[in-house]
């Protein structure tokens, strides 16, 4: 069965704060993706990697970075943490073929 | 610019009846791949269905289907004998990209809320 983890369900954490939501699959998928979802907007791309080492901006990516050292696993880091990141946070992961798998979601609250 | 739009932010169904979820994208590639995916209210992303852009019949699995209009851009979900398990959020993307330069990032309506009524 594929598997998408995510460290944390929930999060809460103060302005300023550094903040490391990870993302692990164990499926051996090549491309992963942060996706932050608000009401009424659906799901943005932060950031998305397509091999080790390797990542791409996607359409909202200021004050995030990501890091990705390992094929399983990516991390989205948010390097001071500000109220308007407070949102719920979804990683995936994609096959060969189209599908993305997603992950349970972490609910980040910054206060 | 790519662009998924659902105008429907939410919808009302009679249990054991059949709801059609709008989606209407917008794109110059001429190859491209559609999806919905349900989100009920623990919050994990369920896939649901697929859509190519060559595909010519309809894509089916189990009681959903999608109708899809290549030339009228929409690309509805379509449930079939609903249940009360089907109430949750439920959203349209679109695969960016093609061929070698498809990353396989996806671009995501608004979401429709869906609720069965028993």
């Amino acid at each position: 069965d594929v598997k998408v983890t995510q460290s944390s369900r929930y999060l809460v954490k103060r302005t300023g704060e550094k903040v490391f939501l990870e993302c692990v699959q164990d499926m051996d998928h090549e491309n992963m993706f942060w996706y932050r979802q608000d009401p009424g907007l659906g799901l943005r791309l932060i950031y998305f990697s397509y091999d080790v080492k390797m990542k791409e901006k996607g359409d909202i990516p200021e004050g995030y970075s990501v890091s990705r050292e390992k094929k399983e696993r990516f991390s989205l880091i948010l390097e001071s943490a500000s109220t308007n990141q407070t949102s719920m946070y979804l990683c995936a992961s994609r096959n060969r073929v189209n599908e993305q798998y997603f992950g349970p979601g972490t609910r980040l609250t910054v206060t | 610019a790519q662009k998924i739009t659902q105008t429907q932010p939410g919808m009302f169904v009679q249990e054991k009846e059949a709801v059609t979820l709008d989606c209407t994208y917008d794109t110059s590639d001429q190859s491209y791949g559609l999806f919905w995916y349900k989100q009920p209210s623990s919050g994990e992303m369920i896939f649901l269905i697929y859509q190519g852009s060559y595909d010519e019949q309809n894509a089916t699995e189990g009681r959903y289907s999608l109708n899809f209009q290549k030339a009228r851009k929409s690309a509805n979900l379509v449930i079939s004998a609903s249940q009360l398990g089907d109430s949750a959020m439920y959203f349209c993307a679109m695969r960016e990209g093609r061929g070698s330069s498809n990353t396989g990032k996806l671009i995501f309506g608004q979401g429709t809320t869906l609720q069965v009524k028993p």
